[in-house]
C-alpha cells in the first residue's frame, strides 16, 4: 500500500509531556497538510507544506505546536507541554500541487492522542 | 463567514436503495469541492471531487451534483451496500487557498 502513513496510531500521555507524530505522504506528492479532528466534527486545518517550506499555519496552531518537513518528504508534528484540550485525532494528508487547479488531498488514518 | 454544513446529521437507507447526502456551503468564492467517506478509526477516504465549472460528475456508483445558484452540493450513492455505512463529509476549497473546510458530516447507516 502506498497511501499516507502515520505513526503512531495511538498515543496516550500525561498532561505536560511532549509528543511527536510522524507522517509519510504518498511518495510523489509535494504538498503535505496536517489537520486535527475531534469527535463528531470534521477535520480542521492546522498547517501546510509545499516541499520543505511551511507556507501556511492556522490560528489553531498555538506556539506549543511545531511542524517540520526537513527534506520535503516525511513530516513531524510536535506538541509541547500537552494540555487536555489537545486530545484529538491528528490527520495528515498529501496531494500533488499544480499551479492551476486543486488536486484531491489523500488522508492517512491519523494518530489518536489522549491526554490523561 | 465561511461554513460548510450538512442538512441531515444521520441517514438510514435500505440495502439496495439509492442514498442522497446533501451539503450547503456559504462561500461563493469556493471553486473546488470534495466528498470523503470516513469509517470508524480511519482517516477520510476520497470519494469524488468536482470543480465549480461543472455541475455534475459521476464515478463508480456515485454522482456529485453542484448547484452554484443555491450553493448546494449532493452526493448520490446508487444501490447502497452495507459497506457504504460511514460518516460522509463534504469539503470546500476557496480559489487560491490550500486548506479544505469541512462540515460536521452525515452518518449513513445501511439496513440489510
Amino acid at each position: 500500500d502506498t497511501g499516507v502513513s502515520q505513526d503512531p496510531r495511538h498515543k496516550i500521555t500525561k498532561r505536560g509531556q511532549n509528543v511527536t507524530f510522524r507522517c509519510d505522504p504518498i511518495s510523489e506528492h509535494n504538498r503535505l497538510y496536517w489537520y486535527r479532528q475531534t469527535l463528531g466534527q470534521g477535520p480542521e486545518f492546522l498547517t501546510y507544506f509545499q516541499n520543505e517550506a511551511q507556507l501556511e499555519k492556522s490560528r489553531l496552531l498555538s506556539d506549543r505546536f511545531s511542524a517540520e518537513r526537513p527534506k520535503g518528504s516525511f513530516s513531524t508534528l510536535e506538541i509541547q507541554r500537552t494540555e487536555q484540550g489537545d486530545s484529538a485525532m491528528y490527520l495528515c494528508a498529501s496531494s500533488l500541487g499544480f499551479r492551476d487547479g486543486n488536486q484531491p488531498q489523500h488522508f492517512g488514518d491519523g494518530t489518536r492522542l489522549s491526554i490523561l | 463567514g465561511e461554513s460548510v454544513g450538512l442538512h441531515l446529521p444521520t441517514l438510514s437507507v435500505q440495502e439496495g436503495d439509492n442514498s442522497i447526502i446533501n451539503c450547503a456551503y456559504s462561500n461563493s468564492a469556493s471553486d473546488y469541492f470534495i466528498w470523503y467517506k470516513q469509517e470508524s478509526g480511519k482517516g477520510p477516504q476520497f470519494i469524488i471531487d468536482i470543480r465549480s465549472n461543472m455541475d455534475k460528475r459521476q464515478g463508480q456508483r456515485v454522482t456529485v451534483l453542484l448547484n452554484k445558484t443555491v450553493k448546494h452540493l449532493s452526493l448520490q450513492i446508487a444501490a447502497t451496500q452495507p459497506g457504504d455505512s460511514a460518516v460522509y463529509f463534504c469539503a470546500e476549497n476557496k480559489s487560491g487557498a490550500n486548506n479544505l473546510f469541512f462540515g460536521t458530516g452525515t452518518r449513513l447507516t445501511v439496513i440489510p
